[in-house]
């Protein structure tokens, strides 16, 4: 299968930014998606990105695309305790439905 | 509108036992899909129905993993016997179709099978 690589842990003080980074190899995405996971909860579609777009902004959430380098990130502005969670980059692969996920970055908010 | 929803939330069973897991997708949902996180590891891709056929199982780990779909509403995951490796999460999704696009798939919690 296609490989989605992504940082595993980050660490921000509340009220500052944060950047999950993720790096793919599907270069025939039609939608690239990142989905977060709070803990005991399952996985929600925070936002995606056409493939045609270089960049996304979602109230908190910039979402930024480099399809040269294959390259996505995830801003999120103002980063609140309640942001902590777990947040997978996902791209479906060139042919079906399913999603290829990355790992994970686990975002620890500390007061 | 009802979830995504799985079935147990969490299951512990000795190694060689036999455990079934149930997805009940949200309804009107065609697509329903089982995907596996294996401690600190990426979300793997198991199976996808369309309705109650198989539409992709290539992400089967071996014929120890039974899944069915019978009637196209919930679906079940049978691990028969078990082993350890097959701890892990185990989720599914389901998404629908419109005018034959798929949609945005949404997540149940869950289920955290430990084998021991």
């Amino acid at each position: 299968g296609e490989d989605v690589e992504q940082s595993l842990f980050l660490s921000v003080r509340e009220g500052d930014s944060s950047v999950i980074n993720c790096t793919y190899t599907d270069s025939s995405s039609t939608y690239l998606y990142w989905y977060k996971q709070e803990p005991g909860a399952g996985l929600q579609l925070l936002t995606y990105i056409f493939s045609n777009m270089d960049m996304k902004q979602d109230q908190r959430l910039t979402v930024l695309l480099n399809k040269k380098d294959k390259h996505l990130s995830l801003r999120i502005a103002d980063t609140q305790t309640g942001d902590s969670a777990i947040y997978f980059c996902a791209d479906p692969p060139d042919s079906g439905y399913a999603l290829n996920f990355g790992k994970g970055t686990s975002l620890l908010v500390t007061p | 509108e009802a979830g995504v929803t799985q079935f147990p939330s969490h299951s512990v069973i000795e190694k060689g036992q036999t455990v079934t897991l149930r997805c009940d997708p949200i309804s009107g949902h065609d697509n329903l899909y089982w995907y596996r996180r294996v401690m600190g590891k990426e979300i793997k891709f198991l199976l996808h129905f369309v309705k109650e056929s198989k539409q992709d199982e290539s992400g089967m780990p071996n014929n120890r993993f039974l899944a069915e779909r019978t009637g196209g509403t919930y679906s079940t995951l049978k691990v028969q016997p078990a082993e350890l490796e097959d701890s892990g999460v185990y989720f599914c999704a389901s998404s629908r179709m419109v005018r034959g696009m798929n949609t945005e798939a949404f997540f149940g919690q869950g289920t955290r099978l430990t084998v021991v």
